[in-house]
């Protein structure tokens, strides 16, 4: 299970506060992808970097911001302007953004705001 | 953007039986295909893919086709087993340097 990491495994906030997510790549990969999944959702796609200093918003980003000041990390702020931040967080990593490269997931932070 | 509609949401079958899978999408450009598995409580993991010049691809007992024309993909796995119960999402992705779009998910059970 390694190659890609996302801590913590659970994470609990009150409303109000935001919250940054964690993901690491050993995988030297330059794309990097975080994603929403909610139940009977699918994974749907919040931010992506190409590559280093650079990221494009994905179809749900409101609310949402992201680094990518290095290769290796890309971290997720989930901002009090997300109105239902409650949900399963998945980090990926591929080798580039675009066709025909697999992605790698990890093993995701399930959040949960009261 | 692309659209990947998934059908059908839930699946049940008998150990043994096969199973289908169906996605549409929307992007006539899209040209990547990759079908991903999720079995409870892990990580999403690539199970196969296909590109838009290849019209079916065969990986044991798993297997997907294409057809460019409709706009729609299919997975088929064959003689089931409870191991593969599994939620399993469908993608497509669209030329340029542009991020996967994935369907909705369906959720697979293998009755032993």
């Amino acid at each position: 299970d390694g190659g890609i990491t996302q801590s913590p495994k659970y994470l609990f906030r009150k409303e109000g506060q935001n919250v940054t997510l964690s993901c690491e790549q050993n995988l030297n990969h330059d794309a990097m992808y975080w994603y929403r999944q909610d139940p009977g959702q699918g994974l749907r796609l919040i931010y992506y970097s190409q590559i280093v200093n650079d990221f494009q918003k994905g179809d749900i980003a409101e609310g949402y911001s992201v680094s990518r000041e290095k290769k290796e990390s890309f971290p997720l702020t989930v901002t009090s302007a997300q109105k239902n931040p409650t949900a399963f967080y998945l980090c990926a990593s591929s080798i580039s953004v675009g066709q025909n490269y697999e992605q790698y997931f990890g093993p995701g932070t399930r959040l949960t705001v009261t | 953007g692309e659209n990947v509609e998934q059908h059908p949401s839930t699946l049940s079958v008998q150990e043994g039986d096969s199973a289908v899978i169906k996605c549409t999408y929307s992007d006539s450009a899209s040209n990547y295909f990759p079908w991903y598995k999720q079995e409870l409580g892990k990580r999403p993991q690539l199970i196969i893919d296909i590109r838009s010049n290849v019209g079916e691809k065969k990986d044991q007992r798993i297997a997907v086709t294409l057809n460019k024309t409709a706009k729609h993909f299919s997975l088929h796995i064959t003689e089931t087993q409870p191991e593969d119960s599994a939620v399993y999402f469908c993608a497509a992705s669209p030329t340029g340097r542009r991020a996967l779009t994935f369907g909705s998910g369906t959720r697979l059970q293998v009755q032993p």
